[in-house]
């Protein structure tokens, strides 16, 4: 139990246009969504913490414009990265959970590329 | 800035093996401690979350112990299996920290050869 499915796997776009990336939570209903970003060699960080129903919220540091998040059903949260430039490139992963002491179930991450 | 340092980065051995690796965290206003296993290609899988100071927690050949006065817990590997081969992270998250602000360790990268 405890899925989360995340789409795509990897994507290359070209600097200027906006790529979309989905979460899902298959077999389990998620009221709160983690986006997270690494960079090489880096620790996973959190952007952003999508809510159903209402506004993220973002960590400092994040353009909220830039990294656009839609938490619209209780299974499906969205990460648009807009108008994206080659320092965007980096690995997006989103997970699902009350986080806490309670484990986070993650997605298998997306590649993104800018070139 | 809170900040979790693992050790060692990485790390080959042999199949058989025990092996144990470190994580660092600040000792203060301590509230929970994770680990993940985190395979290449897959998703991170939840091994431990861990709360109370002096707690171990036992799955399979994985085991963990935490230490929240001092700041560090240990994760142990007995008898290594290609399999285990992975990245491990930790997580720490303390109080007055948001939701799901889990402060992660850049991972140690485990290489078990057969």
């Amino acid at each position: 139990g405890a899925v989360v499915s995340q789409h795509p796997s990897w994507v290359i776009c070209k600097s200027g246009t906006s790529v979309k990336i989905e979460c899902r939570s298959l077999d389990f209903q998620a009221t709160t969504m983690f986006w997270y970003r690494q960079f090489p060699k880096q620790s996973l960080m959190l952007m952003a913490t999508s809510n159903e129903g209402s506004k993220a919220t973002y960590e400092q540091g994040v353009e909220k414009d830039k990294f656009l998040i839609n938490h619209a059903s209780l299974t499906l949260s969205t990460l648009t990265v807009t108008s994206a430039h080659p320092e965007d490139s980096s690995f997006y992963i989103c997970s699902a959970g009350a986080a806490g002491r309670s484990p986070l179930h993650f997605g298998n991450g997306t590649r993104l590329t800018v070139t | 800035i809170l900040n979790v340092e693992q050790s060692p980065q990485s790390l080959h051995v042999q199949e058989g093996d025990s092996t144990n690796f470190t994580c660092s965290f600040p000792s203060s206003n301590f509230y929970a401690l994770h680990w993940y296993r985190w395979e290449t290609a897959k998703s991170p899988e939840a091994l431990f979350v861990m709360t109370l100071n002096g707690d171990e927690k036992k799955k399979g050949r994985i085991s963990a112990t935490l230490n929240t006065k001092e700041g560090y817990s240990y994760l142990y590997i007995k008898g290594s299996q290609p399999e285990d081969s992975a990245t491990y992270l930790c997580a720490f998250m303390n109080y007055g920290g948001s939701q799901g602000n889990l402060i992660f360790g850049k991972g140690t990268k485990l290489s078990v050869k057969p």
